[in-house]
């Protein structure tokens, strides 16, 4: 079955505890994105990759660092979380750069 | 900054009528625009994708692209309370490094009642 999948689905962190969230798609998809939602804000993207070591930073990069070594994986890592981070995450693939977004399930990460 | 403008709502309508949301967006050089719809706490699923300009039919749905007027619309007939989700519309950009941007509005929630 073609999917994005993302894990943890459900984290609970303290102030500054390093965290990783995986992102792993068995599409072949070349492009992938990470975005936070939060009410009122709607779907904010993070950071993007168009191919292998290849990334660019999204609207709200600040805090977060993203990594592409291989095609299929893109976490998410957050070197020192903080209360603001506090959102939920999605994961995203595509094809190619004008086609529509696949996404995982969420990430619900609560920073306290 | 590229916008996508949807008005929040909630839109209510009756079971059985013709739902109609609408989108606005700022880049004339776009290119992709979607339509998702999400249920609360899960994540978006792609409901129509389109474009050029004009009508694309499938099933219940139908989407409209004007890019003169920079609009675009879901009309969703036959509404059902299953499709009381929010709907987020997504304009793709293609920035001048070749990266592309996926830019969400907020969402329009719909409330079908039975």
């Amino acid at each position: 079955e073609a999917q994005v999948t993302q894990n943890p689905r459900y984290l609970i962190t303290v102030t500054g505890k390093k965290l990783t969230v995986t992102c792993s798609q068995n599409m072949n998809h070349e492009y992938m994105s990470w975005y936070r939602q939060d009410p009122g804000l709607g779907l904010r993207q993070i950071y993007y990759s168009m191919n292998v070591e290849v990334t660019d930073k999204g609207d709200v990069p600040e805090g977060y660092k993203v990594s592409r070594k291989e095609k299929r994986n893109f976490p998410l890592i957050l070197e020192s979380p903080s209360p603001n981070q506090t959102s939920l995450y999605f994961c995203a693939s595509t094809v190619s750069a004008n086609t529509e977004a696949f996404f995982g399930q969420g990430t619900r990460l609560t920073v306290v | 900054q590229k916008e996508v403008e949807q008005n929040s709502g909630p839109l209510s309508v009756p079971e059985g009528a013709i739902a109609s949301l609408n989108c606005t967006y700022s880049d004339r050089g776009s290119q992709s625009f979607f339509w998702y719809r999400q249920y609360s706490g899960k994540s978006p699923e792609l409901i129509m994708s389109i474009y050029s300009n004009g009508d694309k039919e499938d099933g219940r749905f139908t989407a409209q692209l004007n890019k003169a007027s920079q609009y675009v619309s879901l009309l969703i007939r036959d509404s059902q309370p299953s499709d009381s989700a929010t709907y987020l519309c997504a304009v793709n950009y293609l920035k001048n490094t070749g990266f592309q941007k996926l830019v969400f509005g907020t969402g329009t929630r719909l409330l079908v009642s039975p």
